[in-house]
This record gives structure tokens, C-alpha cells and sequence, in this order.
């Protein structure tokens, strides 16, 4: 059963708008949401990712959202680029007993901004 | 400093085959894992490793069996490849339990 879904398999904007995409979990035990960025024929890279005890964080042009009570989080990429275009995984962890976080991953949705 | 490196980049394997996946990472990095991803099913975990000589499964372990002898390397074994396990599959390292840094991907196809 998925627990982190991702409903937008894609998403189209135009250069200098908003991008927002969206992800919705199911597990109240997550306590840490991250967004990861992934190019084609590469490994998902790190963008920008909150804790629970947060609503929102910030990193220059993303912003990520976070609403316990609805269990969803979104990203916010404001002015979007063409640079941008990519698949967006989000992802969630958990503490396990041997203290590791492993992370659950959304299915992605796929990014394109035109220029 | 290379990060987390992978290899092969591409495998063929026929079916009933064994092979190892290398994982090596240069950041003195703890905490290491592999997962997988399949169309429309996202990443999913198969094994990690919180250090040297401590390993444990994920969600879909079965098939693969790891080890972690050293803090550098996680090899990733398929004793007996199956159709099944055609994927791309990922490893990563983090040091703190919260990022993780991902390597570029192995596409493995079983015939």
C-alpha cells in the first residue's frame, strides 16, 4: 500500500510562474518530508525538506508546505525555470528502532516549465 | 570527492543468474541503502546498513542479500535473477538520519 502518493503525474507551467506540486501521506508516524529532484539517467539529488514540527521552510526560490491535519505537503517553486524541469519525488521517514530514517517516496511527478 | 558511486551503469543478466551491484561512498557516511524504482511505483526500499557489519531489510528484501564489511562499500547481491528484477536500482549514504545522497543508478534488465 502506498503510504506517500503523488496523484499529479505531471505538470506543465510556464517560465516566471508558480509551480506547485503536491503530495499526500497516510502514516501519522512520519515526522520528516523531503523533496528530491531527479534528472533522467540519474540519481534523485536533494532539494529542500521539513520537519513536523514546522509548517513551512523556505530555500530561496522553494518552499515547502506542511499540513499535519491533512497529512499533505507541497513545494512551491516560485519563479519557476526551465532549469526546473524535472521528475519531483517526495518522500517521508520514520524513526525505526535502530535509529535509521528510511525514506518512503511518492511516485514523482514530472515538471516541465516552458520558456 | 566523488560521493556515492555505482557500477555497472547497465547489466543484462539472463534468468537464474547471479550478479553484485557495487555501492561505494567517499563521505565517511554511516548510514547506507539500496532501493529501487519501478514505473509508476516510485522508490522502494530494499536493504540498508546503519554501519559496518549492521544491515537490515526494507520493504521488498526478498531476492537480495547485502553486506556491509566496511564504512566505504554495500554491495548488493541478486543470487538468482528473476524477470521480476529488472528496475533501475539506487544507493545512498547519509550521515545524519534525515538527508540522503543518492548514486546515478544501475538499469538492470533480466531476461
Amino acid at each position: 500500500d502506498q503510504q506517500v502518493k503523488q496523484n499529479s503525474p505531471s505538470l506543465s507551467v510556464q517560465e516566471g510562474r508558480i509551480s506547485i506540486l503536491n503530495c499526500d501521506y497516510t502514516n501519522s508516524m512520519f515526522d520528516y518530508f523531503l523533496w528530491y529532484k531527479k534528472y533522467p539517467a540519474e540519481g534523485p539529488t536533494f532539494l529542500i525538506s521539513i520537519s513536523s514540527i514546522k509548517d513551512k521552510n523556505e530555500d530561496g526560490r522553494f518552499t515547502v508546505f506542511l499540513n499535519k491535519s491533512a497529512k499533505h505537503l507541497s513545494l512551491h517553486i516560485v519563479p519557476s525555470q526551465p532549469g526546473d524541469s524535472a521528475v519531483y519525488f517526495c518522500a517521508a521517514s520514520r524513526l525505526f528502532q535502530t535509529g535509521a530514517n528510511n525514506l518512503f517516496f511518492g511516485t514523482g511527478t514530472r515538471l516541465t516549465v516552458i520558456p | 570527492n566523488a560521493g556515492v558511486t555505482q557500477t555497472p551503469k547497465f547489466q543484462v543478466l539472463k534468468t537464474g543468474q547471479s550478479m553484485t551491484l557495487q555501492c561505494a561512498q567517499d563521505m565517511n557516511h554511516e548510514y547506507m541503502s539500496w532501493y529501487r524504482q519501478d514505473p509508476g511505483m516510485g522508490l522502494r526500499l530494499i536493504h540498508y546498513s546503519v554501519g559496518a557489519g549492521i544491515t537490515d531489510q526494507g520493504e521488498v528484501p526478498n531476492g537480495y542479500n547485502v553486506s556491509r564489511s566496511t564504512t566505504e562499500d554495500f554491495p548488493l547481491r541478486l543470487l538468482s535473477a528473476a524477470p521480476s528484477q529488472t528496475s533501475v536500482y539506487f544507493c545512498a549514504s547519509s550521515q545524519n538520519t534525515d538527508t540522503q545522497y543518492f548514486g546515478p543508478g544501475t538499469r538492470l534488465t533480466v531476461l
